[in-house]
């Protein structure tokens, strides 16, 4: 597709199940980032891919959340045993390479609309 | 990436141009400077990145003196449809960096 996309746009869950979000960015952007926005607040970082692999996944707020990403392509990241304070909206986003020509802009998806009764 | 200080909000009313100073005092020689826009329920958007002096698009032109440790965001002649939480960044990542947004100013037009 034109735009990073994510999945599901919404999910409802049970507190302690486990869910997984998904994410499809732009073909070709090298980085792709996680970030968690609860209402009315700002962005959270999370984590971020550099290809397949995470520098640095010091943003994760606790064991309870990993992510992955394979391909240099999708990601998805996972939260087990879900808890109230896991509900918010998870963005995911990708960008090329900064460059002479690039300005490294992160193209954000819809994000996913988490919701943990 | 370089710590950001920006306002929590700001209001303004339609027609008016609005400027939303970011403060960057550790800002390195390879950093640049780009601001972004949320609106409600939405991702954020890309609106300008500026190295030095002055940078102009479409939407917005962004001002950054010499010693660089400041810039200024400035729409032109806001409407209601700015309304929006504007987010300043130092540093652009995708070089082994994270990217932080910090919280960003909430600008509320009024008619």
């Amino acid at each position: 597709g034109a735009g990073v996309s994510q999945s599901p746009s919404n999910k409802v869950t049970e507190k302690g199940k486990d869910v997984e979000l998904r994410c499809d960015p732009i073909s070709g952007h090298t980085a792709l980032y996680w970030y968690r926005q609860s209402l009315g607040q700002g962005l959270e970082f999370l984590i971020y891919f550099q290809g397949n692999s995470a520098p640095d996944k010091s943003g994760l707020p606790s064991d309870r959340f990993s992510a992955e990403r394979t391909g240099g392509s999708v990601s998805t990241l996972t939260i087990q045993r879900t808890q109230q304070e896991d509900s918010a909206v998870y963005l995911c986003a990708s960008s090329r390479l900064l460059s002479a020509t690039n300005t490294g802009e992160l193209f954000f998806g819809e994000g996913s609309r988490l919701t943990v009764l | 990436l370089a710590k950001t200080t920006q306002p929590i909000s700001m209001d303004s009313y339609e027609g008016q141009e609005v400027n939303i100073t970011c403060s960057h005092n550790n800002i390195a020689t390879n950093d640049y400077i780009t601001w972004y826009q949320q609106f409600p329920s939405q991702g954020p958007r890309f609106i300008i990145q500026g190295y030095k002096t002055k940078v102009t698009n479409e939407v917005a032109s962004l001002f950054i003196p010499a010693d660089r440790k400041s810039s200024t965001l400035s729409l032109p002649r806001v409407s209601l449809s700015d309304t929006a939480v504007y987010y300043c960044l130092v540093g652009v990542g995708n070089r082994d960096d994270k990217i932080i947004f910090g919280k960003g100013t909430r600008l509320h037009i009024l008619p």
